[in-house]
C-alpha cells in the first residue's frame, strides 16, 4: 500500500498570514490532487498536478508537484477565514488512477 | 444538478444487524468507490467498481460487501457490523479516462455501531 504523509496535521493561524502544507511519499504517482473538505460535506477537488515540477495557481493558492512526482506542497498567501477546512492530498496510480489519500491537514484561519 | 447522493446520512445500529448504505450518481460515471474516513487516517478505500458487474477490493475491504448491478448505483453492505466499523463513509464517482481524474464525493454517512 502506498502511503502519503501530510504535515502539519493541524494548523491554526491569523488572517493575513502565509502557510505551506506538505505531502510526501516514497512512491511515485502519475498525478497528485489536492481536495478541500468542509464539515458535513465530502471532499471537493481543488487542483490536479501531473508533470514533475509543475506549479499551478488558484487565486491565493499555489500548488507544486515535486520533480520526482513523489511529493507536493500547497502554499496559501494571505489566508482568510474562508480558507478554513481540511486539506487532503491524494496520489493517483494504476490503470484506473486509484487515489491514495494523505491523512489531511486541518487548517483554521482566525479573524 | 450533477451529484452523488448517499442514504442514510446518519445511522446508529447495533452489532450484528445487517445494514446497507445506498449510493447513487447521475453523471453516467463508470467508476464508483467507497471510502471510510477516520481521524488521523485520511480516507481509506474500501471497494471500487470500474463498471457494471465489475468490483474490486480497496485497502480495507474486510467486513464489507458491494454490488454494481446498475451503472448509477453502488450500495455498501455490512452483513454483520462491528464497533470498529464506526466511521464516516463516503461514496465517490468519476469518469474514467478524463485527464482531470476528478472524483465527485457524496455528502457522507456517519455510522455508529454500538
Amino acid at each position: 500500500t502506498q502511503l502519503l504523509e501530510q504535515s502539519p496535521q493541524f494548523l491554526s493561524i491569523q488572517e493575513g498570514e502565509n502557510l505551506t502544507v506538505y505531502c510526501n511519499s516514497s512512491s511515485v504517482f502519475s498525478s497528485l490532487q489536492w481536495y478541500r473538505q468542509e464539515p458535513g460535506e465530502g471532499p471537493v477537488l481543488l487542483v490536479t498536478v501531473v508533470t514533475g515540477g509543475e506549479v499551478k495557481k488558484l487565486k491565493r493558492l499555489t500548488f507544486q508537484f515535486g520533480d520526482a512526482r513523489k511529493d507536493s506542497s500547497l502554499h496559501i498567501t494571505a489566508a482568510q477565514p474562508g480558507d478554513t477546512g481540511l486539506y487532503l492530498c491524494a496520489g493517483a496510480s494504476g490503470s484506473a488512477r486509484q487515489l491514495t489519500f494523505g491523512s489531511g491537514t486541518q487548517l483554521t484561519v482566525l479573524p | 444538478e450533477a451529484q452523488v447522493t448517499q442514504n442514510p446520512r446518519y445511522l446508529i445500529t447495533v452489532t450484528g444487524k445487517k445494514l446497507t448504505v445506498t449510493c447513487s450518481q447521475n453523471m453516467n460515471h463508470e467508476y464508483m468507490s467507497w471510502y471510510r474516513q477516520d481521524p488521523g487516517l485520511g480516507l481509506r478505500q474500501i471497494y471500487y467498481s470500474m463498471n457494471v458487474e465489475v468490483t474490486d477490493k480497496g485497502d480495507v475491504p474486510e467486513g464489507y460487501k458491494v454490488s454494481r448491478k446498475e451503472k448509477r448505483n453502488f450500495p455498501l453492505i455490512l452483513e454483520s457490523p462491528s464497533p470498529n466499523q464506526t466511521s464516516l463513509y463516503f461514496c465517490a464517482s468519476k469518469s474514467i479516462g478524463l485527464a482531470r481524474n476528478e472524483q465527485f464525493f457524496g455528502p457522507g454517512t456517519r455510522l455508529t455501531v454500538l
